[in-house]
């Protein structure tokens, strides 16, 4: 079955702090994508992850790619308010076209 | 460069009609794929449309049916609606097949079935 877990689910954050979400996926995939959604918008591309290892960094946001144990990490560096929203990490299963999302994890940054 | 675009933004139904929903694709993309996003939850692909004809569907029943025209753009038809299809529905166009290459995402429509 493809299947994508995020934890945690709900994470709500102090100003300043750190944290790290994590996404767990089924089956083979060497492209994972991680989303930004605020409440009642459309979806925010946020990073493309295309090979085993990679890192992409932009502003606060870091994330990573471990393919061989098919999970990817969206850490948090310095969280401000502007952040809050929720987070979605995606990835193409096997051989097909259709992108699966994890359930998210909706993030409250508070002051 | 027009971006994904999507009409209406919000729309109600009662159950037993049905519904069309618009997307034009991004300039240069020929793969228009659409996503229902229940409230809580991650969306979840319903199909995908390249060079008008579908080229995969997920676990949605007859009742969602779709087109793409030749200027690649897509409806989304759903008919007998029911109180689940409540839903924010999101189109992506891509520039080839969606598992290739990254999808954009329109704005969303906000379907109220009651």
């Amino acid at each position: 079955e493809l299947k994508v877990e995020q934890n945690p689910l709900f994470l709500s954050m102090q100003e300043g702090k750190n944290y790290t979400i994590y996404c767990n996926y089924s089956t083979t995939s060497d492209r994972l994508y991680w989303y930004r959604q605020d409440p009642g918008k459309s979806l925010e591309s946020l990073f493309v992850l295309l090979s085993n290892g990679a890192v992409k960094q932009e502003g606060r946001l870091m994330a990573s790619l471990d393919t061989k144990a098919r999970l990817s990490t969206l850490h948090i560096t310095a969280a401000v308010h502007d952040l809050s929203a929720t987070y979605f990490c995606a990835y193409y299963g096997g051989a097909t076209n259709k992108l699966i999302f994890g359930t998210g994890t909706l993030l409250a940054v508070q002051p | 460069e027009t971006g994904v675009t999507q009409s209406p933004t919000h729309l109600i139904k009662t159950r037993g009609q049905q519904v069309t929903l618009r997307c034009s694709s991004q300039s240069g993309h020929n793969t228009v794929s659409w996503y229902q996003q229940a409230l809580g939850q991650g969306p979840q692909f319903i199909f995908q449309y390249y060079r008008e004809e579908e080229n995969g569907r997920g676990n949605f029943p007859p009742r969602f049916s779709g087109l793409q025209f030749p200027n690649y753009s897509s409806e989304l038809n759903v008919n007998a609606l029911e109180l689940d299809d409540s839903a924010l529905y999101l189109c992506a166009s891509s520039s080839g097949l969606a598992g290739i290459y990254e999808q954009y995402f329109g704005p969303g429509t906000r379907l109220t079935v009651t």
